[in-house]
């Protein structure tokens, strides 16, 4: 399984961040994983940001979920991150990574992760 | 939400040591427990999983063990290639959380 995280590098605040993680190596639609994201701002430790299951079902950060939004695309193998109303303290890298579903096994492989600033 | 508090925030060791890292949890979350290795400007990388099971993979100088509320991580031998932070994070209970990380620096 092979993740990779892509969209803008800044942000201004107040609008959204808008981020996918391409997936190869596995079908997206295979039922395998929990689909997640999870940010670091630089020189701080991982947060935990929310996760898809193919079906559709989410679970989100609650101290993030009023804005935010997982989404996945089948057709193109990949899942969605938007964050809405931004601040410079959603100023972090974000990683896509996935869990087994079958083993929960904890967050077996991740993307190289992606930086974004908020600024304007 | 489920805190996580990792011990000590930094350990200094010499190649060879036996290096050892707590992480407790603010309440009982059975063996649902991942411990995860960062080296500098890279993605975290899964070691354990369930408390004490290898990734595979993963140097079997890496050892892990607890349940319930307290658990360590163990290098059994420490590598240079070891230098980096880890981080224990449960997943018994949502959010998922993390640990603040423990950085390893070699001596």
């Amino acid at each position: 399984v092979q993740l990779q995280e892509s969209g803008p590098g800044l942000v201004k605040p107040s609008q959204t961040l808008s981020l996918t993680c391409t997936v190869s190596g596995v079908s997206i639609s295979a039922d395998t994983y929990y689909w997640s994201w999870i940010r670091q701002p630089a020189g701080e430790g991982l947060e935990w940001i929310g996760h898809i299951y193919t079906s559709g079902r989410t679970n989100y950060n609650p101290s993030l979920r009023s804005r935010l939004t997982i989404t996945v695309d089948t057709s193109q193998n990949q899942f969605s991150l938007k964050l809405s109303s931004v601040t410079a303290a959603d100023t972090a890298v974000y990683y896509c990574a996935t869990i087994p579903v079958a083993t929960s096994q904890g967050f077996d492989f991740w993307g190289q992760g992606t930086m974004v600033t908020v600024s304007s | 939400d489920i805190q996580m508090t990792q011990s000590p925030s930094t350990l200094s060791a010499s190649v060879g040591d036996r290096v050892t890292i707590t992480c407790r949890a603010s309440q009982y979350i059975s063996s649902w427990l991942a411990w995860y290795q960062q080296q500098p400007g890279k993605a975290p990388m899964l070691l354990i999983y369930k408390a004490s099971n290898l990734q595979s993979g993963v140097p079997s100088t890496f050892s892990g063990s607890g349940s319930g509320t307290e658990f360590t991580l163990t290098i059994s031998s420490l590598q240079p290639d070891d230098l980096a932070t880890y981080y224990c994070q449960q997943y018994s209970d949502y959010p998922y959380t993390f640990g603040q990380g423990t950085k390893v620096e070699i001596k």
